[in-house]
């Protein structure tokens, strides 16, 4: 079945560093991935929405500046949270659909766990 | 913009029992995707089940069964013969297939089995 690889798991780092997580689509190519983010007891919010080639949509709220997304091939998706503060700390979530077959269901990843001291 | 309820934040079920989840959802859409996610403890995000807007039989898959009322635009879960390991956060979610393939969750639903 398809796969989808995020990667850390789980981070820890000092207030002020910068942090990537990196989302692979292993079996399959995904035009577009999206980037969650998850509070504890909460559901699911989309943060952006990954295009491969282009600059990624971010939805309302969201500072592009401090989430750059990066989709530089079919199967590579990165967020970075720039300049990240103990504000910042939460559990985020990757997802990909495939490019074929059409209207297939998102596939998500393990998620990472950011957690700034 | 589409949204959806979950209007039960937590269900308790006797193992082997049967428990409904609820959920509602609000488009103008007539073409659409439905699903029903499971996460457990892990955070892993496991697809339950599927419906697709323009098919009326409701999806079932083993002990999971939907009841899709699309004219009241809702879409139930029932879970057959609950098992501990069903144990998990819930949630329904809506696909739009004019806006690409954005997912809208709804709040979850706590879904504990008693033993």
């Amino acid at each position: 079945g398809a796969v989808v690889s995020q990667h850390p798991s789980w981070v820890i780092c000092k207030s002020g560093t910068s942090v990537k997580i990196e989302c692979r689509s292993l079996d399959f190519q995904a035009t577009t991935m999206f980037w969650y983010r998850q509070f504890p007891k909460q559901s699911l919010m989309l943060m952006a929405t990954s295009n491969e080639g282009s600059k990624a949509t971010y939805e309302q709220g969201v500072e592009k500046d401090k989430f750059l997304i990066n989709h530089a091939s079919l199967t590579l998706s990165t967020l970075t949270v720039t300049s990240a503060h103990p504000e910042d700390s939460s559990f985020y979530i990757c997802s990909a659909v495939p490019v074929l077959p059409h209207n297939q269901p998102q596939h998500f990843g393990d998620g990472t766990r950011l957690s700034i001291l | 913009a589409q949204t959806v309820t979950q209007s039960q934040p937590e269900m308790s079920v006797q193992e082997a029992e049967t428990v409904t989840l609820s959920c509602t959802y609000d488009t103008s859409e007539s073409d659409y995707y439905l699903f029903w996610y499971k996460q457990p403890p892990s955070r892993q995000m496991i697809l339950v089940i599927r419906q697709e807007a323009y098919k009326q039989q409701n999806a079932t898959e083993n002990r999971f069964s939907v009841n899709f009322q699309k004219a009241a635009k809702s879409f139930s879960l029932k879970i057959s013969d609950s098992q501990l390991g069903d144990a998990a956060m819930y949630f329904c979610a809506y696909r739009s297939i004019e806006y690409g393939n954005k997912l809208v969750f709804g709040a979850g639903t706590i879904l504990r089995v008693k033993s």
